[in-house]
């Protein structure tokens, strides 16, 4: 069975940090692009970041370039999202998402974990 | 304002019909595949419809979905109460290099 389970989501004041993780089972991680999406409270879904399965390439939503770094570690079967510069509108729940076949086909989902910047 | 336009909502009675329109643009829809998601309450979305038109194991073939140049649509038939959820379309945007979902619908099934 396909398991994701994010972590680190937390309050924090805008200006600050955080490291979101994802732990994987159920599948050969190192085989799936990864992803990962947010959606704001009451609001729809968007799309953060994603990265590569052996991580040479990597993309970002403009808003988030230059404050958030993906990246993972196939050896641990994990996924990460470093959040610097965190602003209010950075607010929502992140989930950790597989990407399996063509581009953007979205096949798993974790939970998801909240971020709170409040200020 | 999202990069792909839906409805926000649409109704229609249980057993009955309805139709999800997706609207795009060339960078997305008009050259990728488009995707469905199904979020019902207070759960993590779940992919519905991949590559256009597939269902992937599990789900019901009341699902369907289509794509016709920047436009895509979900259908469902035989409605029931357990399919009010919202629905969002996605996909890949070559110009932006980002992925792309839709502002999603809400579905009510009176």
């Amino acid at each position: 069975e396909v398991q994701l389970v994010e972590s680190g989501g937390g309050l924090v004041e805008p200006g600050g940090s955080l490291r979101l993780s994802c732990a994987v089972s159920g599948f050969s991680f190192r085989t799936y692009s990864m992803n990962w999406v947010r959606q704001a409270p009451g609001k729809g879904l968007e799309w953060v970041s994603s990265i590569s399965k052996s991580a040479s390439s990597t993309f970002y939503i403009d808003s988030v370039k230059g404050r958030f770094t993906i990246s993972r570690d196939n050896a641990k079967n994990s996924l990460y999202l470093q959040m610097n510069s965190l602003r209010v509108e950075d607010t929502a729940l992140y989930y950790c998402v597989t990407e399996g076949g063509a581009p953007q086909v979205l096949d798993h989902w974790g939970q998801g974990t909240l971020v709170t910047v409040y200020s | 304002q999202s990069v792909l336009t839906q409805p926000p909502s649409v109704s229609a009675a249980p057993g009955q019909k309805v139709i999800i329109s997706c609207s795009g643009s060339t960078s997305n829809i008009g050259n990728n595949y488009v995707s469905w998601y199904q979020q019902l309450p207070g759960t993590a979305p779940k992919l519905l419809m991949y590559e256009n038109n597939k269902r992937p194991s599990g789900i019901p073939d009341r699902f369907s979905a289509s794509k016709s140049g920047t436009s895509a649509t979900l259908g469902i038939t035989g409605l029931q109460t357990g399919d009010e959820a919202d629905y969002y379309c996605g996909a890949w945007d070559s110009s932006l290099r980002v992925g792309v979902f839709g502002g999603g619908t809400k579905l009510t099934v009176l």
